[in-house]
């Protein structure tokens, strides 16, 4: 089936760091890779998103390249702050027999230490 | 704006009862989505639908129903809440079917079964 398998938490990181949470997916067909942010106390937000093969997603400084040879889609920012503090999911949509529903990624959490 | 609503957000509740949980939103969306949220599993999807009177079982939907009136409403209720029914449930909608649209979140309902 359709699955998405992200880095174990939690991730800590002085302000300023590089950021990479990696991200792999198994899936049929051609889906589409999302992340999405969970700031504390609050839902899910779309934090980028990508299509289709060697697209790339972008938001906030934040990256991520949809890799078909590797199946993989890696978050990743050059320099980051404590506001980044939250969780990150990767998810996939638009596999194969799964249509439009997302299918997550269990997430990362990030702790950014000014 | 549009947006997203779940009442109430948090709930506490005994076994054995019966709960909903609301979801509206006003993006006049046709896809609608219940998911809880769990450490270590990330989100589950629940039950979804395509649009009125349309209502889909997802991955761990026992114990759980849903009901689609109008466009913007689909409460989630717990026939008989069980402990294991303990989590943060989400609600989510998106407009279109292809897999490639953003899924637009709730804040979340907080709910303990005692």
């Amino acid at each position: 089936g359709n699955s998405v398998t992200q880095m174990e938490g939690p991730v800590t990181l002085s302000e300023e760091a590089f950021l990479t949470i990696n991200c792999t997916y198994t899936a049929t067909g051609y889906p589409s890779l999302f992340w999405y942010v969970q700031y504390p106390g609050e839902g899910l937000q779309l934090l980028l998103k990508a299509t289709k093969a060697d697209d790339k997603g972008s938001n906030k400084g934040f990256e991520a390249t949809y890799r078909k040879e590797t199946t993989s889609f890696h978050l990743e920012k050059g320099s980051v702050q404590v506001s980044d503090s939250a969780v990150y999911f990767c998810a996939l949509s638009g596999a194969q027999g799964g249509s439009e529903k997302l299918v997550f990624g269990k997430g990362t959490k990030l702790t950014v230490n000014p | 704006d549009a947006e997203i609503t779940q009442s109430p957000r948090h709930k506490i509740t005994e076994t054995g009862r019966q709960v909903t949980l609301a979801c509206h939103q006003t993006w006049n969306h046709n896809n609608m989505f219940w998911y809880r949220q769990d450490l270590g599993h990330g989100l589950r999807l629940i039950h979804y639908s395509y649009g009125v009177q349309d209502t889909n079982k997802g991955e761990v939907s026992d114990g759980y129903s849903v009901s689609r009136s109008n466009t913007e409403d689909l409460p989630l209720t717990l026939e008989s809440a069980a402990s294991s029914q303990t989590s943060v449930y989400f609600c989510a909608s998106s407009e279109i079917w292809t897999g490639t649209d953003t899924q637009y979140f709730g804040p979340g309902t907080r709910l303990t079964v005692l």
